[in-house]
Formats: C-alpha cells, sequence, structure tokens
C-alpha cells in the first residue's frame, strides 16, 4: 500500500535559520502530494500541495518539489520565525481523498 | 461557517464501554472523512462518505467500529465494547465536491475528540 515517509525529527532552530524537512513516499499511480500542518491546540490545515510531477507548491514562504524521480517531496524555507513552530505532515492523496501521512515532524523555532 | 466541528472533544471510558462521537462538516462539503492518530504518528484514514454513502472503509475499522452519515450532513463514529488500544484522537476532515471546483485532497480537519480507555 501506498506510504509516507519522514525526516526523524523533532527539529530545533534559531529564527531566521534555513529549514528543510525530508519527505519520500511510495503510491501505486501519480498520486497528489502535500504537507499540511497542525498549530498547537489546532486541527490540520493544507500548507502546500503538488498534483503532478516537477509542480512546486508554496506558501506562507514554504516550498516543496514534486521529484518523481526521487520520489521525494521535501519541504524548505529560507527564514523561519518563531510562529512557524508546529507539527508538519507530509502526505500523499489518491484521486478520491484518501490520504495517507507521515509520521509528522516537530519544528520548535527559538527567538 | 466556523469550519469542522467535532464533539465531544475529550472522552474518558471504562474498557467494555461503548462510545460515539459526532463530527459536523463544513455545510457545503459533500465529502466527509474519518482518521485516527495515535501518539507521535500521522492521521491514518478510517473511512469515508460521500453524502450518505460510505465508499470505503480501512481495515483498521474493525466490526466494533461504525460510521454514519445518514443525511449526508453530520457523521458518528460508534466504537463498541471499547479496548485499551482504541485510544486515540479520532480526525474528521471534509472536502468540497469537484463540481463545486474543490478537490477532494484538499481536506478541512475538525480539531479532533481525544479518547482514553481505561
Amino acid at each position: 500500500g501506498d506510504s509516507v515517509t519522514q525526516m526523524e525529527g523533532p527539529v530545533t532552530l534559531s529564527e531566521e535559520a534555513f529549514l528543510t524537512i525530508n519527505c519520500t513516499y511510495t503510491a501505486t499511480g501519480y498520486p497528489s502530494l502535500f504537507w499540511y500542518v497542525q498549530y498547537p491546540g489546532e486541527g490540520l490545515q493544507l500548507l502546500l500541495k503538488a498534483t503532478k510531477a516537477d509542480d512546486k507548491g508554496s506558501n506562507k514562504g514554504f516550498e516543496a518539489t514534486y521529484r518523481k524521480e526521487t520520489t521525494s517531496f521535501h519541504l524548505e524555507k529560507g527564514s523561519v520565525q518563531v510562529s512557524d513552530s508546529a507539527v508538519y505532515f507530509c502526505g500523499s492523496g489518491t484521486s478520491y481523498g484518501k490520504l495517507t501521512f507521515g509520521q509528522g515532524t516537530i519544528l520548535t523555532v527559538h527567538p | 461557517d466556523t469550519g469542522v466541528s467535532q464533539n465531544p472533544r475529550h472522552k474518558i471510558t471504562k474498557r467494555g464501554q461503548n462510545v460515539t462521537f459526532r463530527c459536523d462538516p463544513i455545510s457545503e462539503h459533500n465529502r466527509l472523512y474519518w482518521y485516527r492518530q495515535t501518539l507521535g504518528q500521522g492521521p491514518e484514514f478510517l473511512t469515508y462518505f460521500q453524502n450518505e454513502a460510505q465508499l470505503e472503509k480501512s481495515r483498521l475499522l474493525s466490526d466494533r467500529f461504525s460510521a454514519e452519515r445518514p443525511k449526508g450532513s453530520f457523521s458518528t463514529l460508534e466504537i463498541q465494547r471499547t479496548e485499551q488500544g482504541d485510544s486515540a484522537m479520532y480526525l474528521c476532515a471534509s472536502s468540497p465536491s469537484i463540481l463545486a471546483g474543490g478537490s477532494y485532497n484538499e481536506q478541512f480537519f475538525g480539531p479532533g475528540t481525544r479518547l482514553t480507555v481505561l
């Protein structure tokens, strides 16, 4: 079945540091890929998405590129802020909406 | 609309008891999904509905679990004869119809119901 693997966490950074969270997937067919974010005390929110190979999803300064050749969808941000502290989930999705998530990466950003 | 709501937010029960959770999706969304999330893991798909029809159930959904969406609006998830292994966060999500320009993969999640089985 489909699966998603995220880099081991947690990740602790200083404000304005560069962020990378690695994500790889296995899936049959051509899934859509996502990053969801969960801020403390809130539900998961869609951060960005990409629906086909070489697509780049971007939102709030975060970016991720759908790499079919390496089955990856790494999340990057050039300069993190304290407000980015949250849990980040990489995911893949079928056309009818069944989402498969990674285990999540806790990001803590210090001032 | 205030988003997806779930009730109760927390439930503590004794092993062997039955519990029921409710999810109210965003009103114009025709798809509704249930996920389960255990500590340190990502959400795992349980089942989903299109309107009132339940279209897929995960193998994680044993025969002690049943979900309904009787009028295509709110949904309930019932667990019978709870076990300690059922302790988890149960998440509900909804998505708009693709006919309305939405995407089934862009799901809006509720805050979850945390179940603790003693």
